[in-house]
């Protein structure tokens, strides 16, 4: 399967502060990308889809303009997490598709915001 | 569409005895599905999915699942579980291509008891 990377692992920001969150796709030519967020002892729930080239689609409730994504290449797509609160704070999931069923996921990056 | 149930939150085993996590979908159309793993901290890695052909789809360690249509279930099973094998589980199910985003169940939390 696809290897696929996020960058940071952890962050640690204060409130106010935007953090962007990256995720690469290293072997794989990913056409689209989900970011999720895990809440603790939670499910994943989905934030947006991202198509390379395209405007990303968001779920209901997520605000488009707080979670700035970016999917500018088949590998790299940015997550950017503007004027985080601490209610942001959680675990960001990114995954990458390319037209097979299965989906690769990231590693994740837990975000905390103080 | 569509949506997944995972009826148990927690299952505590005993090593090297059985376990079955269970997991029901619902869905007006074909789906694809899944099951993953999660480790502390950790990004979701797959365990093993059911695309097509035979209902009975294994893992390299020993799970496996069934896929009932009849009673729209996918249950996960080990015959012997391991130290190991602790970890949180998540069942997905997929309507289409990987460019389709995945619906998770809320997991199940298998903490095997030496």
């Amino acid at each position: 399967g696809a290897v696929v990377s996020q960058h940071p692992s952890r962050v640690i920001c204060k409130s106010g502060t935007s953090v962007k969150i990256e995720c690469r796709s290293l072997d794989f030519q990913a056409t689209t990308m989900f970011w999720y967020r895990q809440f603790p002892k939670q499910s994943l729930m989905l934030m947006a889809t991202s198509n390379e080239g395209s405007k990303a689609t968001y779920e209901q409730g997520v605000e488009k303009d707080k979670f700035l994504i970016n999917h500018a290449s088949l590998t790299l797509s940015t997550l950017t997490v503007t004027s985080a609160h601490p209610e942001d704070s959680s675990f960001y999931i990114c995954s990458v598709a390319g037209g097979t069923v299965e989906q690769f996921f990231g590693p994740g990056t837990r975000l905390t915001v103080l | 569409a569509q949506s997944v149930t995972q009826l148990d939150s927690q299952v505590p085993v005993f090593e090297e005895a059985p376990v079955e996590l269970r997991c029901n979908y619902s869905s007006s159309v074909s789906v694809y599905l899944f099951w993953y793993v999660q480790y502390p901290n950790q990004g979701l890695q797959l365990l093993l999915k059911y695309l097509s052909g035979s209902t009975l789809v294994e893992s390299i360690n020993g799970f496996e699942a069934e896929f009932n249509k009849s009673q729209t279930s996918f249950h996960l099973r080990k015959p012997s579980v391991h130290i190991s094998d602790t970890a949180e589980y998540f069942c997905a199910v997929s309507k289409g291509s990987g460019n389709t985003p995945l619906v998770f169940g809320k997991g199940t939390r298998l903490s095997v008891i030496a």
